[in-house]
């Protein structure tokens, strides 16, 4: 079956401008989660999307949001780009996960989207 | 919150055994992962430990302590292709079963 899928592969954009990255999740897959990575940082979670409400986020501001469809295909925007911003966006699907753990519900990733902010 | 710490780079020679560690902190753990990640790559899945011990697929392998809050990935026979970070990931259930990433351990693999 497919794997998870993000467009677009690479982007440049101006300080001060917005994007919108894309996330196509594996069929079936409910839950769609976003990084960003960065060679100084690692990976850091920015949040998670379940059944189209927003279930976990991380510790960046507001200029950072997502959304989720009915077809569980993702949308993270990132507004007002600072030169910081610069990093690969990673989107990763899984199975939903509640209650205690008792199978392996690995996180599947895209390619990333490499967003370069001049 | 969470902390994982994980070495920052590590070098092996072909054919070797390596064993990278990872430590953490966590309210409410709920199962380990280690993903690898080849420069320009998506991370890829290698690993699951949710139970105390040890699980073996193939060349590597990973140990859990829940106790110590410890784990480590044990990669035997190494070859070159394995020259990528080695990323170890919790999920907390307190944390709406959110996963966290350490910051990864770079492993170069000489001949």
């Amino acid at each position: 079956k497919a794997g998870v899928t993000q467009t677009p592969r690479y982007l440049i954009k101006t300080r001060g401008q917005q994007v919108t990255l894309s996330c196509s999740p594996i069929s079936g897959h409910r839950s769609v989660s976003w990084y960003q990575q960065t060679p100084g940082q690692g990976l850091q979670f920015l949040f998670e999307y379940f059944s189209e409400t927003q279930r976990n986020k991380g510790n960046f501001p507001g200029r950072f949001s997502g959304r989720q469809f009915s077809n569980s295909r993702s949308e993270m925007n990132v507004s007002t780009l600072e030169l910081g911003d610069s990093a690969l966006y990673l989107c990763a699907s899984s199975l939903p996960l509640s209650g205690v753990a008792t199978m392996n519900t690995e996180a599947f990733f895209g390619q990333g989207t490499r967003l370069t902010v001049v | 919150g969470q902390n994982i710490d994980q070495p920052t780079e590590m070098t092996a020679t072909e054919g070797a055994i390596v064993q990278i560690n990872c430590t953490y902190q966590t309210s409410g753990f709920n199962g380990l992962f280690w993903y690898q990640q080849h420069a320009g790559e998506a991370p890829t899945f290698l690993s699951y430990n949710v139970l105390d011990g040890l699980e073996e697929k193939g060349r590597f392998s990973s140990f859990l302590s829940r106790s110590k809050g410890y784990s480590y990935l044990l990669l035997k026979e190494l070859q070159m292709k394995d020259s990528a970070s080695y990323l170890c990931a919790v999920r907390d259930r307190n944390a709406g079963n959110m996963l966290t990433f350490g910051g990864g351990t770079r492993l170069m693999v000489k001949p």
